[in-house]
């Protein structure tokens, strides 16, 4: 069983299109994040939800917009998609607190 | 603010030579400290963790210790191989973060046979 999954892995689209990328966890975890991962690899946190609630939103467009319907799922969805917007977005959860977090296998996304 | 500096890549070691990935923070109080591994085309895997000064973490022959005094969470490994080939990532969270992570840049590893 994956526990932190992300749909889809690749996503290829135009500036301008609005996408969504869809991350489950059955870890039975109460905390997820969104992090994004540049070209040079580097991994920045975006947001985090903890119980369906927003607890951290970092300095992100808010053409950005996370949605959590239950503690399982956290979506992320994206309007005007830009040509920097291209990364490798990552999924994770952990239980609240200075705890491991498991990541999702990641979503890269190329914008054209 | 929190922040994390590693050394930088790429490392290039051959195979059962000894592995040293130094990694320091910036953070108030007691951050929880991580070592993240991502192989190649891979989603990140927690490699080792500690959450208090003088702790080590240990998993897979990798270890680190968390040294309050030098701010400093340096990786180790004895005898590396083929398959340590990957990024590694230091890492801490705290509650200034809101227990997310703050990462270091990376720091590639290729081991040669």
């Amino acid at each position: 069983d994956t526990a932190v999954s992300q749909t889809p892995k690749y996503l290829v689209t135009q500036m301008g299109n609005d996408k969504s990328i869809k991350c489950e966890q059955n870890l039975g975890h109460d905390t997820m994040y969104w992090y994004k991962q540049d070209s040079k690899k580097f991994l920045k946190i975006m947001f985090s939800y903890n119980n369906k609630e927003l607890i951290i939103n970092e300095t992100v467009p808010n053409r950005f917009s996370p949605k959590s319907p239950d503690k399982a799922h956290l979506n992320l969805h994206i309007n005007s998609l830009e040509l920097g917007d291209s990364a490798v977005y990552f999924c994770a959860s952990s239980q609240q607190g200075n705890n491991e977090q498991f990541f999702g296998p990641g979503t890269r996304l190329t914008v054209l | 603010g929190n922040s994390v500096t590693q050394m930088e890549g790429p490392v290039t070691l051959s195979e059962e030579a000894f592995l040293t990935i130094n990694c320091t923070y910036t953070a108030t109080g007691y951050p929880s400290l991580f070592w993240y591994v991502q192989y190649p085309g891979e989603g990140l895997q927690l490699l080792l963790k500690a959450t208090k000064a003088d702790d080590k973490g240990s998993n897979k022959g990798f270890e680190a210790t968390y040294r309050k005094e030098t701010t400093s969470f340096h990786l180790e490994k004895g005898s590396v191989q083929v398959s340590d080939s990957a990024v590694y990532f230091c890492a801490l969270s705290n509650s200034n973060s809101g227990y997310a992570l703050n990462f270091g840049k990376g720091t590639s590893l290729l081991v040669t046979p």
